[in-house]
């Protein structure tokens, strides 16, 4: 079965640090992932999506940047956080046609 | 662009009440719909999708129906439970558009015993 696992579950940064944020899945080949950002009492926000190696499109300018450097794996990272980074990320997969997405449990950024 | 609107919360409920969360939207195309639930300090989790006018889709004694004269998706439950106190999201994916998902802003319901 399929299995996506995102860390670390929570972290704590200073302004102006860099982020990196893991997420691999397992199971399943060539799917298409995504980083979503939710923010205290707010809805999700798609932030990235990536149809392949390499491939990233980026749904809001910001800060952030993602990359896929293998299938599987998808990594959220920042060269400088800034204090409005603060949330909850959540990475995300799904096969082609049309299925459902399927979560990871989450990362909670704060950003001191 | 594609929105989802959602009843606004948060919504207490006693146990064994019914339930109705709202959930209306607006798309180009012929949406795929789905409820999302978050539990506490977790991340989602599908709950049911409808991917065609008049399915209906269910899970765990949750309903919603796909309407597309009202483009509307309203999830309900007869007999709510303290152990459904979550988040719950409506959310549309657009036929070709990358399986993005499109999500309301959450309804946080609570069930109070």
């Amino acid at each position: 079965s399929q299995t996506i696992h995102q860390w670390p579950a929570t972290l704590v940064q200073p302004v102006g640090s860099p982020l990196s944020l893991e997420c691999t899945v397992e199971g399943t080949s060539n799917p298409n992932l995504y980083w979503y950002r939710q923010a205290a009492g707010r809805g999700l926000q798609l932030l990235f999506y990536s149809v392949g190696i390499g491939q990233i499109s980026s749904e809001v300018p910001q800060n952030l940047s993602a990359s896929r450097p293998q299938d599987r794996q998808f990594i959220l990272s920042s060269k400088k956080l800034l204090l409005s980074d603060s949330g909850f990320y959540l990475c995300a997969w799904s096969v082609q046609n049309n299925q459902p997405q399927h979560f990871g449990d989450g990362t909670r950024l704060s950003i001191l | 662009g594609d929105s989802v609107t959602q009843m606004e919360g948060p919504v207490t409920l006693s146990e064994e009440a019914f339930l109705t969360i709202n959930c209306t939207y607006t798309a180009t195309g012929y949406p795929s719909l789905f409820w999302y639930v978050q539990y506490p300090g977790e991340g989602l989790q599908l709950l049911l999708k409808a991917t065609k006018a008049d399915d209906k889709g269910s899970n765990k004694g949750f309903e919603a129906t796909y309407r597309k004269e009202t483009t509307s998706f309203h999830l309900e439950k007869g007999s709510v439970q303290v152990s459904d106190s979550a988040v719950y999201f409506c959310a549309l994916s657009e036929v070709g558009g990358n399986e993005k998902l499109t999500f309301g802003t959450g309804t946080r319901l609570t069930i109070i015993p």
